[in-house]
């Protein structure tokens, strides 16, 4: 079993639609929890960080639950500019490990 | 405040060849992480170094190593290189206290002929 393992998507949305998805992680002792969003043939750039049941940055909201062991990330009212892959992390005390990522398209 | 750079930001070798690859962190930084992207892929552990010492290594053969320098720059190299390990290869660096954000630099593109 994976780490930590996206629906890979694609999630394909009109602009101001809602998204959300999850992420699950497998190692019950990770400790911290990252959203980070790629654009093609970019860097990862951190969105947010997720250290106890969830957080809130905008239109972002990443909520966990440890005891399911999964991660969410919600996208309110969609911009074309929220197209990218987003990519679930785990801190598993040794390493950050990554998931495959979650594309969405926002289409106008 | 600058950010963790690499260099160079595209590479060209040949089979066979030998590749090194450089990380700078940000300052106050002294933990960095490699990963390996191929193209349409995931990010892929490498290695992971902190304090000058390696301090986990991925599922990678042993031609893949790097080391870390005094001042937390990092140097990643490549030995043999082979046609699949054309890909990006990005730094990022964290606090002493691995257990928060990390932040990448832009990549490094090696592409094998």
């Amino acid at each position: 079993r994976k780490e930590v393992e996206q629906d890979p998507g694609p999630f394909n949305v009109p602009e101001g639609a809602t998204v959300a998805f999850n992420c699950t992680y497998s190692n019950s002792a990770s400790q911290s929890f990252f959203w980070y969003r790629q654009d093609c043939r970019k860097e990862p750039k951190l969105l947010m960080s997720v250290y106890s049941s969830g957080n809130e940055d905008g239109r972002f909201t990443a909520q966990l639950n440890r005891a399911s062991q999964y991660i969410s990330l919600l996208i309110r009212d969609s911009k074309l500019s929220d197209s990218a892959t987003y990519l679930c992390v785990a801190y598993l005390g040794y390493k950050l490990s990554f998931g495959a990522g979650t594309t969405v398209t926002v289409r106008a | 405040e600058a950010g963790v750079t690499q260099s160079p930001t595209h590479l060209i070798k040949t089979r066979g060849q030998q590749a090194t690859l450089r990380c700078s962190p940000i300052s106050g930084h002294t933990s960095v992480y490699w990963y390996q992207q191929a193209l349409g892929l995931g990010l892929q552990f490498l290695l992971w170094y902190d304090e000058g010492e390696e301090r986990n290594r991925g599922n990678f053969p042993p031609r893949f190593s790097g080391r870390q320098f005094p001042n937390y720059s990092s140097e990643l190299n490549v030995n043999a290189l082979e046609l699949e390990d054309s890909a990006l290869y990005l730094c990022a660096s964290s606090p002493r206290t691995a257990n928060t954000e990390a932040f990448f630099g832009q990549g490094t593109r090696l592409t094998v002929v």
